[in-house]
């Protein structure tokens, strides 16, 4: 069981706009920034989002992030097939100090 | 350019050990916090443990007294000890380079490409 709550899969057809939604308490999102990873099939996670809004350089615009309370989102306008891949949210847990994932969300360009 | 090379995975028994290694290449290691960040088969990132630029080292639950993380600055090399190894510990193991602890966050920006560590009888 996550700490960070995701929904286990998520889809869309191209040049859709998709969100994916992570659910958190006031100990980690509530009062901590949240980073989104994405992980393709085999490989290790790449950094995709950070400090709730930023993009590291070479991630396209079509990426980006929100938060509002306990809850972020991650979203992807004009989905592309290459955007199909596991995604997932973190943030830093002020109970246990330590940094807390989401369970992952499997996207499908169908 | 960022690179960091993990070794040191296998096949082991319950109650065993193994160390893993991470070599680092483009940065200096002991300038940087670095943590180590698992996936069991088939499941979700599981944060492992962190050694601070300063020192300091600190370990999820589920590792603690079991796993000790290590560096050899001369060698720009991170480890991972490990024992008393148990089938949960099954997993891809990742090494990280971290940024923004203590301010926002902390978020993993550069990755290795893990070692799989399996414990099995």
């Amino acid at each position: 069981q996550s700490v960070l709550t995701q929904p286990p899969s998520a889809s869309g057809t191209p040049g859709q706009r998709v969100s994916i939604s992570c659910s958190g308490s006031t100990s980690n999102i509530g009062l901590n920034t949240v980073n989104w990873y994405q992980q393709f099939p085999g490989t290790a996670p790449r950094l995709l989002i950070y400090k709730n809004t930023q993009r590291p350089s070479g991630v396209p615009d079509r990426f980006s992030g929100s938060k509002s309370g306990t809850s972020a989102s991650l979203a992807i306008s004009g989905l592309q097939s290459d955007d199909e891949a596991d995604y997932y949210c973190a943030a830093w847990d002020t109970g246990p100090d330590v940094v807390v994932f989401g369970g992952g969300t499997k996207l499908t360009v169908l | 350019e960022v690179q960091l090379v993990e070794s040191g995975g296998g096949l082991v028994q319950p109650g065993g050990s193994l160390r893993l290694s991470c070599a680092a290449s483009g940065f200096i290691l002991r300038n940087n916090f670095m943590s180590w960040v698992r996936q069991a088969p088939g499941k979700g990132l599981e944060w492992v443990s962190v050694i601070y630029s300063g020192g300091r080292r600190d370990y999820g639950d589920s590792v603690k007294g079991r796993f000790t993380a290590s560096r050899d600055d001369s060698k720009n090399t991170l480890y991972l000890q490990m024992n008393s190894l148990r089938t949960e510990d099954t997993a891809v193991y990742y090494c990280v380079r971290e940024s923004g602890r203590g301010v926002v966050s902390p978020y993993f920006d550069y990755w290795g490409q893990g070692t799989l560590v399996t414990v099995s009888s």
